[in-house]
């Protein structure tokens, strides 16, 4: 039921983009994105509710699949601040919330 | 803005002891969550609770855990008789909606048990 986030981790330099892959074995609701920095709470970062929707802010941007159970966050040109852990959350029919497996994000200057 | 706040941010306690852990949600918010991340590792849901009552729990959530509003602001988190394994940190959740529009955590207590 929990979901599987890959990879589960990866280094960047300031600049470069990277893609964190969300996949359920359950048909989903919702989505959501949080980061979490090191000893500090995850913090909501956008919420997907329909299959085929797209968002973002900034550089930080969202898809969600919903034929395939999948999601997937983008990060375009990083910068050091994107530092942390990544996790989805879904949310299935049976509103039942689990995170992911977690992806650790390093941006390096 | 408006948010969770957790208290304490630090507890050590020894194998067996009681601890609670305590939580103030949002004051508009009516649906709360403990969460629970041993160190490095997923963040786990423990229960849910609306309405004075436990809305789910999960396998974590035996006989030794129990939640409680014992008033109009806190939500609390005992745990019985603590082991070594309940070291993680705990975050409490509040949502508006059954259905989360996102989660708002505070800040964690983390847990150590000697």
């Amino acid at each position: 039921q929990q979901p599987v986030q890959s990879p589960q981790a990866v280094i960047l330099r300031e600049g470069e983009d990277a893609v964190i892959n969300c996949s359920s074995s359950k048909a989903l609701y919702s989505v959501h994105w949080y980061r979490q920095k090191h000893g500090e709470a995850p913090v909501f970062l956008m919420i997907l509710l329909k299959g085929g929707e797209q968002k973002g802010h900034d550089k930080i941007s969202a898809s969600f699949n919903e034929k395939k159970q999948q999601s997937s966050l983008y990060l375009t040109a990083s910068q050091l601040s994107y530092s942390g852990t990544y996790f989805c959350g879904t949310e299935n029919t049976g509103n039942q919330f689990y995170f992911g497996t977690g992806t650790s994000l390093t941006v390096i200057p | 803005e408006p948010e969770v706040t957790q208290t304490p941010s630090h507890q050590v306690t020894q194998m067996g002891q009681e601890v609670i852990l305590r939580c103030v949600p949002i004051s508009n918010h009516l649906y709360f969550y403990w969460y629970r991340q041993i160190l490095g590792q997923k963040v786990e849901f423990l229960v849910s609770f609306y309405n004075n009552e436990i809305s789910e729990k999960s396998e974590i959530f035996d006989d030794q855990f129990s939640v409680e509003r014992p008033d109009g602001s806190n939500f609390t988190l005992k745990i019985r008789s603590t082991k070594l394994e309940d070291s993680a940190m705990y975050f409490c959740a509040s949502t508006e909606t059954v259905t989360p529009l996102g989660y708002t955590f505070g800040s964690g207590t983390r847990l150590t048990v000697v």
